[in-house]
């Protein structure tokens, strides 16, 4: 079975400029989070939809956004890029209110 | 909200010995620990997990244990392998119908000895 996939895989964007992220969680998965890992840190939650609607939203601000799509893919958008905001994005997707399964990750490079 | 402190922040075995990571969460209420493993150039893999209502749990050579009245939960490997080398996450959350969100440790990273 096909995991957690992501796209793009890497991505170098200027500061001010504005992203877009895409994920399609495992078939079957209904639940898709967002987390953003800077280097040498633990993932930090930023959003989590189920049917399409949000149902937590991390300690991010507002520059941040994402919605999910009526086939459980989803999208997370960054506008107005800032230095800080270099790291690597990850998506996961989640069959319950338990387990989460990681995609491999976009790695974002701000400059 | 949910801080979970994690140690060591780095940890060298021997080839064969065991490896052990410590954890401890402060909210009460987190009902749910995973554990991740995470090479590089990856993202984080799923490879053990324990709920609050389990004190123990083992698969072949990874086990977890909870102590929900100190807070605290651990990773063990034994037998352990080169492929073992990684960074290791705990984490912990409040898994709920509404809201899941995972609150990660900061890592340990294992070295394995040959």
């Amino acid at each position: 079975d096909a995991g957690v996939t992501q796209s793009p895989t890497h991505l170098i964007k200027t500061r001010g400029q504005h992203v877009t992220l895409r994920c399609s969680p495992i078939s079957g998965h209904k639940s898709v989070s967002w987390y953003q890992q800077v280097l040498g840190q633990g993932p930090q939650f930023i959003f989590q939809y189920y049917e399409k609607e949000e149902r937590g939203r991390g300690n991010f601000p507002d520059r941040f956004s994402a919605r999910q799509f009526p086939n459980y893919s989803s999208e997370l958008n960054v506008n107005a890029l800032l230095l800080g905001d270099s790291a690597l994005y990850l998506c996961a997707s989640s069959p319950t209110a338990y387990e989460q399964y990681f995609g491999p990750g976009t790695r974002l490079t701000v400059t | 909200g949910e801080n979970v402190e994690q140690h060591p922040s780095t940890l060298s075995v021997q080839e064969g010995d065991s490896a052990v990571i410590k954890c401890t969460y402060s909210d009460s209420a987190s009902n749910y620990f995973p554990w991740y493993k995470q090479e590089l150039g990856k993202g984080p893999q799923l490879i053990i997990d324990i709920r609050s209502n389990v004190g123990e749990k083992k698969d072949q050579r990874i086990a977890v244990t909870l102590n929900k009245t100190a807070k605290h939960f651990s990773l063990h490997i034994t037998e352990t392998q080169p492929e073992d080398s990684a960074v290791y996450f705990c984490a912990a959350s409040t898994a709920t119908n509404r809201d899941d969100k995972i609150i990660f440790g900061k890592g340990t990273r294992l070295h394995i000895l040959p």
